[in-house]
């Protein structure tokens, strides 16, 4: 069974940062392209962030370009996310998302993410 | 950046009858080089994470109900719910994959 499981979530005041972790398990890790996905409180989807599956490749919706930074550790199946210069407007949920063997894009299973809240 | 545009908002739905959610992408998610729709529908109930429900715009994926559906190329797409059930209550999203993913705003389904 494909499980995600994120943790590192927390009150941070702006400007602060925070690292957030995915382990994944049921799945061949190295072989699938993983995402981070956000989404603020009551409000939509927004794909913040992608990593190839060597690593080798990364790619950042704008409005994280330069403070946030993806990564994984194939060896311990796990997938990171680096947050700097945080802002209030970061305040979201965060879910750790497979993307599809078929389509790299197309997500396939999703944690049960964790809340980042940004505020002094 | 490709925009997605759902429609309705919001649509409530007596049981048993049909729901239909439309999507609009702001540039073609059609590739010429394999015919495939770079589309995905979502299904997210009340706090849980989002599930999905259809691929290439049309593909249901593995273990979702057949009374859901999707159609449409191009620019416009379509899901439609066939007999609308208690537990199909959720927000629903259309998500392009041509490009840097993009999803729509939502469009929440309730019971009339």
């Amino acid at each position: 069974e494909v499980q995600l499981v994120e943790s590192g979530g927390g009150l941070v005041q702006p400007g602060g940062s925070l690292r957030l972790s995915c382990a994944a398990s049921g799945f061949t890790f190295s072989s699938y392209w993983m995402h981070w996905v956000r989404q603020a409180p009551g409000k939509g989807l927004v794909w913040v962030s992608h990593i190839n599956t060597d690593g080798s490749s990364t790619n950042y919706a704008d409005s994280v370009k330069g403070r946030f930074t993806i990564s994984r550790d194939n060896a311990k199946n796990t997938l990171y996310l680096q947050m700097n210069s945080l802002r209030a407007e970061d305040t979201a949920v965060y879910y750790c998302v497979r993307g599809a063997g078929y389509n790299g894009y197309c997500f396939d299973f999703w944690g049960q993410a964790t809340l980042v809240t940004v505020s002094s | 950046d490709i925009v997605m545009t759902q429609s309705p908002d919001s649509l409530a739905v007596s049981l048993g009858e049909r729901a239909t959610i439309n999507c609009k992408s702001s540039q073609s998610v059609l590739s010429s080089s394999n015919n495939k729709n770079y589309l995905a529908w979502y299904q997210q109930k009340s706090g849980q994470p989002p599930k999905l429900l259809i691929y290439w715009a049309s593909t249901r994926e593995s273990g979702v109900p057949d009374r859901f559906s999707g159609s449409g190329s191009g620019t416009d797409f379509t899901l439609t719910i066939s007999s609308l059930q208690a537990e199909d209550v959720a927000v629903y999203y259309c998500q392009q994959s041509y490009t840097t993913p993009t999803f729509g705003q939502g469009t929440k389904v309730e019971i009339k």
